[in-house]
């Protein structure tokens, strides 16, 4: 089956840097792809929708200028946190689909960062 | 390697009683997560299991088998807002999500 990459799977920064996490899709070619943070035992949250070549669609209460999404080819997209914050220490997950609104999403393992 | 199965998808009828079933293989395990999903929207959590047995959650129940690296999802009294995909996720021992490809379910009057 479909295969989505994460990189990192963790990473600890300090307070005020930034923070860069890789989605991938390896195996086809994600028209969309989506970025979720997770807290534990909770539903996942949708932060935002990204098309290849044009910019995010954000969810209401997410700050597009600190969370800097860029989905730059068909198999890529990342999520940089800017200035982050212990407060944005989480799970966050990507999901990618190929093609319409009906095809299926594939889930990436996840990225756990901790901000110290 | 690491891998999920989990049924493509399943038709029931409105009012009765369905189970999805979910096979695991991963390099430690630290859980196994039930969402649903309705089109266009994110996943819902339903449930985490990490000890062997069934837990009960008003219509929904999750049972688990570590030593048989199985799982499935218990749904009774069937209703319409039921259709959806259901997705089952083994977290491994880096705490890493393996993720199914998620069960289409499909409710018929």
């Amino acid at each position: 089956g479909a295969v989505v990459s994460q990189h990192p799977s963790w990473v600890i920064c300090k307070s005020g840097t930034s923070v860069k996490i890789e989605c991938r899709s390896l195996d086809f070619q994600a028209t969309t792809m989506f970025w979720y943070r997770q807290f534990p035992k909770q539903s996942l949250m949708l932060m935002a929708t990204s098309n290849e070549g044009s910019k995010a669609t954000y969810e209401q209460g997410v700050e597009k200028d600190k969370f800097l999404i860029n989905h730059a080819s068909l198999t890529l997209s990342t999520l940089t946190v800017t200035s982050a914050h212990p407060e944005d220490s989480s799970f966050y997950i990507c999901s990618a689909r190929e093609g319409t609104a009906e095809e299926t999403q594939y889930f990436g393992p996840g990225t756990r960062l901790l901000v110290l | 390697g690491q891998n999920i199965d989990q049924p493509t998808e399943m038709t029931a009828t409105e009012g009765a009683i369905v189970q999805i079933n979910c096979t695991y293989q991963t390099s430690g395990f630290n859980g196994l997560f039930w969402y649903q999903q309705h089109a266009g929207e994110a996943p819902t959590f339903l449930s985490y299991n990490v000890l062997d047995g069934l837990e009960e959650k008003g219509r929904f129940s999750s049972f688990l088998s570590r030593s048989k690296g199985y799982s499935y999802l218990l749904l009774k009294e069937l209703q319409m807002k039921d259709s959806a995909s259901y997705l089952c996720a083994a977290m491994d021992s880096n705490y890493q999500l393996i993720w199914g490809a998620g069960t289409k379910l499909i409710i018929k009057p």
